[in-house]
């Protein structure tokens, strides 16, 4: 089967740096995204690892490994419009197709003042 | 360069009756997939097209339907609608399928069924 795990919410203080993490069992594994979506809107690309290892991009990263099945989204020097949900998504193997994303339910982070 | 572009944005519509969704990719995009997204959760694969054919189907039924034109604009069709279809429809392209490139979202149609 298919599955994706990430926690649901998370809290963290502007200025300050927060860690998502995602763990996933999917049959087949092309690459590992992480969206942000906020509210109402469609989500927007953050980063992709399709090898083991830290991919950083800004005041974003993304950590990947493979034998493990894991990655994270690190998030630095945090502002107020970081609140959103982080999604988790791996490329695998599904309904036939090496090219869709199968999705985590999202991590809806806060960032408090 | 205009991104994902889909129609309506907004949609309600009565038990029972059917929807047609609409997505233009991204200019020189080949590939189109349809995400369903119910609040709180993240979006289920439902259907992926490239250079026309149905390339990939996740775990809907039958009442769902989608189509991929010449011009890889593309089209989800759902009949017989129930209560739960309400979600985001989101489309989404790519370059080809299973490439290393990450796939560009349209702002979605909100469909909510009453």
């Amino acid at each position: 089967g298919q599955n994706i795990d990430q926690p649901t919410e998370m809290t963290a203080t502007e200025g300050a740096i927060v860690q998502i993490n995602c763990t996933y069992q999917t049959s087949g594994f092309n690459g590992l995204f992480w969206y942000q979506q906020h509210a109402g809107e469609a989500p927007t690309f953050l980063s992709y690892n399709v090898l083991d290892g830290l991919e950083e991009k800004g005041r974003f990263s993304s950590f990947l490994s493979r034998s493990k099945g894991y990655s994270y989204l690190l998030l630095k020097e945090l502002q107020m419009k970081d609140s959103a949900s982080y999604l988790c998504a791996v490329r695998g193997d599904y309904g036939g197709s090496q090219g869709n994303l199968i999705f985590g339910k999202g991590t809806k982070l806060s960032v408090k003042p | 360069d205009a991104g994902v572009t889909q129609s309506p944005t907004h949609l309600i519509k009565t038990r029972g009756q059917h929807v047609t969704l609409r997505c233009s990719p991204i200019s020189g995009h080949k590939s189109v997939s349809w995400y369903q997204q119910v609040l709180g959760q993240g979006p289920q694969f439902i259907f992926q097209y490239y250079e026309k054919e149905e390339r990939g189907r996740g775990n809907f039924p039958d009442r769902f339907s989608a189509r991929q034109f010449p011009n890889y604009s593309s089209e989800l069709n759902v009949n017989a609608l129930l209560l739960g279809d309400s979600a985001l429809y989101l489309c989404a392209s790519s370059l080809v399928p299973g490439m290393n490139t990450e796939a560009f979202f349209g702002q979605g149609t909100r469909l909510t069924v009453v």
